[in-house]
């Protein structure tokens, strides 16, 4: 399996824009998590679903961010409009709820820079 | 109080040397935990998962105490490459709830 899929690796664009981030998870995993991680407040957990269905967005920062995950093998993350206070690396990471735990798989993160 | 706190560190210990970390959690709810590892500019990795009753692997041993709601990790005969950041998890239910890691740096 190739892991969790994210692209792109890295943006940067200006403030206003719209960014869109991609995920796609491990094949046969049923959760789906998005993380925004920064020196200052390390990793935090924006939203995530469970058999597509959003479960728990209350870390979304506010109306700019949302999530959506059509199926199965791909979820996105959109900021709009984009400021440069969401400057951060983005994780999506997948699991398997079958295993009895939790342990989550991260894809290599997207670094993203407002300026 | 923050929900899993640790000793952000540096923490710089001598090659061959023994290290501990604790973290400690709030919500007395957490089912599962783990200890995940954090290269520089990479994404985090599961180390192990704590069990009640402890494990170990390797050179690495993990504990859990829930009465005092803390886990620890204790690395043994450190070597170079486990320089890297130490994320310490504690899930109640679904979701996973991180803390902000440890720095550990090895030094020759």
């Amino acid at each position: 399996d190739a892991g969790v899929i994210q692209s792109p690796r890295h943006e940067v664009t200006e403030m206003g824009q719209e960014v869109t981030l991609r995920c796609k998870p491990i094949s046969g995993h049923d959760y789906l998590f998005w993380y925004r991680q920064t020196m200052m407040r390390g990793l935090e957990l924006l939203i995530y679903f469970n058999n597509n269905v959003p479960i728990d967005d209350s870390g979304m920062p506010e109306d700019r961010f949302s999530a959506k995950m059509p199926n199965a093998s791909f979820s996105t993350l959109k900021i709009q409009p984009s400021e440069p206070r969401d400057s951060a690396v983005y994780f999506c990471a997948s699991s398997f709820s079958g295993t009895g735990h939790n342990e989550q798989f991260f894809g290599p993160g997207t670094r993203l820079t407002v300026l | 109080r923050k929900e899993v706190e640790q000793d952000p560190g540096p923490f710089n210990v001598p090659e061959g040397a023994t290290v501990a970390f604790n973290c400690t959690y709030s919500n007395s709810a957490s089912q599962s935990f783990f200890w995940y590892r954090q290269d520089c500019r990479k994404e985090p990795k599961l180390l192990m998962s704590v069990y009640s009753s402890g494990n170990e692997d390797g050179r690495f041993t993990a504990q859990l105490n829930r009465a005092s709601q803390y886990i620890s990790l204790l690395i043994r005969d450190s070597k170079l490459s486990d320089s890297a950041t130490y994320l310490c998890v504690a899930s109640p239910g679904d979701k996973i709830i991180f803390g902000k890691g440890t720095r550990l740096h090895i030094l020759p």
